[in-house]
């Protein structure tokens, strides 16, 4: 059971480069999300979704799009990149919106924009 | 809005000794509370929850008591080991209980010296 696995685990863009960051999730889980980490701000919620089909915006979704066209996956897409949108990005997933569910982490993806 | 604040740290003990990370919350409603560990190059996991007022959550020798008077959620260990070192986030759910959209703390990092 690989829970939620992230891919890459490192990248470096330029500025005004796109790429997709991947997030799969292996245990049928219905709500999946988004965060980005930076120093001395916690983490902050991108996007997230409810189920596949269904997405909605979190507190900081400027330059970020998503889509969640199966349960398993829940791709982030930069589409211009920024050296602000350098951080460190999370994806998380919980089997639903109940209490007491817990809500599982990948390990992250380390971007630098230059 | 809904927000966390945790104690800045760093915060660096010796092993063995006692360790209180303060935490509080301003939210509408009664959300759930949870404490999230993050050890070095991993993502988040959750180290213990409370889901409404005076539950007190406990796991790997932490507590925190939901105190909705104060509107605190103090992580607490009585004896820290050097494999405790991690940053540790405060975080409350918006959904109803959910962990599917959570608001976090700032993280406090540990260190524990042997």
């Amino acid at each position: 059971n690989a829970g939620v696995t992230q891919t890459p685990k490192f990248q470096v863009l330029k500025t005004g480069q796109s790429m997709t960051l991947q997030c799969a999730q292996d245990m049928n889980h219905e709500y999946m999300s988004w965060y980005r980490q930076d120093p001395g701000m916690g983490l902050r919620l991108i996007h997230y979704s409810v189920g596949a089909g269904i997405t909605d915006q979190g507190e900081v979704p400027n330059g970020y799009n998503v889509s969640r066209s199966t349960t398993e996956d829940f791709p982030l897409r930069l589409l211009s990149a920024a050296p602000s949108q350098t951080s460190v990005y999370f994806c998380a997933s919980s089997y639903s919106l109940h209490m007491n569910t817990e809500a599982f982490f990948g390990q992250g993806t380390r971007l630098t924009v230059v | 809005g809904d927000s966390v604040t945790q104690m800045e740290g760093p915060v660096t003990l010796s092993e063995e000794a006692f360790l209180t990370i303060n935490c509080t919350y301003t939210a509408t409603g009664y959300p759930s509370l949870f404490w999230y560990v993050q050890y070095p190059g991993e993502g988040l996991q959750l180290l213990l929850k409370a889901t409404k007022a005076d539950d007190k959550g406990s796991n790997k020798g932490f507590e925190a008591t939901y105190r909705k008077e104060t509107t605190s959620f103090h992580l607490e260990k009585g004896s820290v080991q050097v494999s405790d070192s991690a940053v540790y986030f405060c975080a409350l759910s918006r959904d109803g209980g959910s962990q599917g959209n959570l608001i976090f703390g700032k993280g406090t990092k540990l260190s524990v010296k042997p």
